[in-house]
């Protein structure tokens, strides 16, 4: 069985504009959640996606949305890029009722 | 808040000897655990888990230990390779987040290195 893809791998943007990242759970898995990795804050939780509803949200600003499509496939979306917002984003799928997340790769996300 | 804890940021092992990491947790709705390994670029790579109605789980060379009252727990990786060189994380998750799945607490890592 195929794990998390998540494209692009890298991405170079500049301070303002906006980013979309994609992910592709595992087979079967509905629930897809985002994490946002840096040096000084470690990994967070950005929000989790259940049958295309936000079912849980972090402490991000509402520059960071996301959305999930029927298929279970979900993107995350940063508006007005800030130098701070360079960081791996990381999507994880899980199966209904589980806690066990599997990880995608990841996103490496540099803001210029 | 830091609600999940990893209070050593790196541990050194000898090849063969046994690997013990540690994490502690605050918030005591925190129902199941979980450890991960990364590596630098990649994703974390789930391990092993716990529910807080065990106090320990054994998965080939891994073993987590649970305790409940101490609101502690630790990985053991018996015996080290130079192949689980690596940052572990633990996480938690649990109803203490508001729901009970798709979120995922964690602790600020642990640079695990084995030498041969």
């Amino acid at each position: 069985k195929a794990g998390v893809t998540q494209t692009p791998r890298y991405l170079i943007k500049t301070r303002g504009q906006q980013v979309t990242l994609s992910c592709s759970p595992i087979s079967g898995h509905r629930s897809v959640s985002w994490y946002q990795q840096t040096p000084g804050q470690g990994l967070q939780f950005l929000f989790e996606y259940f049958s295309e509803t936000q079912r849980n949200k972090g402490n991000f600003p509402g520059r960071f949305s996301g959305r999930q499509f029927s298929n279970s496939r979900s993107e995350m979306n940063v508006s007005t890029l800030e130098l701070g917002d360079s960081a791996l984003y990381l999507c994880a799928s899980s199966l209904p009722g589980q806690y066990t997340q599997y990880f995608g790769p990841g996103t490496r996300l540099t803001v210029l | 808040d830091q609600q999940v804890k990893q209070n050593s940021p790196s541990l050194s092992v000898q090849e063969g000897r046994i690997s013990i990491l540690n994490c502690d947790y605050t918030n005591s709705m925190f129902d199941y655990f979980l450890w991960y390994k990364k590596y630098p670029a990649e994703g974390p790579t789930f391990l092993i888990s716990i529910s807080s109605i065990k106090d320990k789980n054994e998965d080939g060379r891994f073993t987590v230990f649970l305790n409940k009252s101490a609101k502690h727990l630790s990985l053991h990786i018996v015996p080290s390779q130079p192949g689980d060189s690596a940052v572990y994380f633990c996480a938690a998750s649990g109803v203490a987040g508001g729901t009970s799945y798709g979120k995922l607490t964690f602790g600020q890592g642990t640079i695990l290195t084995v030498h041969p």
